[in-house]
């Protein structure tokens, strides 16, 4: 079973710039493997931010942006606001199954 | 647009088999590149992809739960119904549906239904 890999926590500062990956225990990861982004706020359900790689969607705020990154999928919010403060986890999709990571707890501090 | 709706029992006890089913509307599922697909996450964990179904009927599981979920479909009825069997305590989760378009893109999801797995 493919595991994929994103950093447990991380930590920014308002208006920074920080970037959470998405590793795979396949290899590198490429635009074929259609990475999807979502945000979770606690007690909600996820909401979608980045599919195939780097496309937002109508509701996606400008300051998130999705690439590939040294092999893995990447998520970059560029002057991070306060209600970015939320869990992060990425989808990639394997042999036309689904496998989340773990999960990017984003800390706005 | 789209919403989606979970529905189905708040509690089961172990061994017994799950069955949800997800209520939408604002698309149909007999559209090229259109699909549902279930997740779950359990109390205070990550999310877990379970399984998809495509408006062509092509259904993709999970690979360490595909012996036990069943997804089908009823387009006239707008739902998409998972079946889990040998119910675990350890199942016990939210369990979500979402709308897939362009075959792999997540875009609207369900609110979620917490099933509780307990004797």
């Amino acid at each position: 079973q493919t595991v994929v890999t994103q950093e447990p926590s991380l930590t920014v500062s308002p208006g920074g710039t920080v970037t959470l990956t998405c590793a795979s225990s396949a290899g590198a990861v490429t635009s074929s493997f259609y990475p999807n982004w979502f945000q979770q706020k606690p007690g909600q359900a996820p909401r979608a931010l980045i599919y195939s790689t780097s496309k937002k969607h109508s509701w996606t705020p400008a300051r998130f942006s999705g690439s590939l990154l040294g092999g893995k999928a990447a998520l970059t919010l560029s002057g991070v606001q306060p209600e970015d403060e939320a869990e992060y986890y990425c989808l990639i999709y394997y042999s036309g199954a689904g496998v989340f990571g773990g999960g990017t707890k984003l800390t706005v501090l | 647009q789209i919403t989606l709706k979970e529905s189905g029992p708040t509690l089961v006890k172990p061994t017994q088999t799950l069955t949800l089913t997800c209520t939408f509307s604002g698309f149909s599922l007999s559209t090229n590149g259109v699909g549902v697909t279930w997740i779950r996450q359990p109390p205070g964990k990550a999310l877990e992809w379970l399984a998809l179904i495509y408006w062509d009927d092509d259904k993709r599981y999970s690979p360490s739960l595909k012996s036990r979920l069943t997804i089908t479909k009823d387009t006239s009825k707008n739902q998409v119904v998972l079946t889990m069997t040998n119910m675990d305590p350890v199942d016990t989760a939210t369990y979500f549906c979402a709308h897939v378009t362009t075959v792999t893109t997540v875009t609207d999801w369900g609110q979620g239904t917490l099933v509780t797995v307990s004797s």
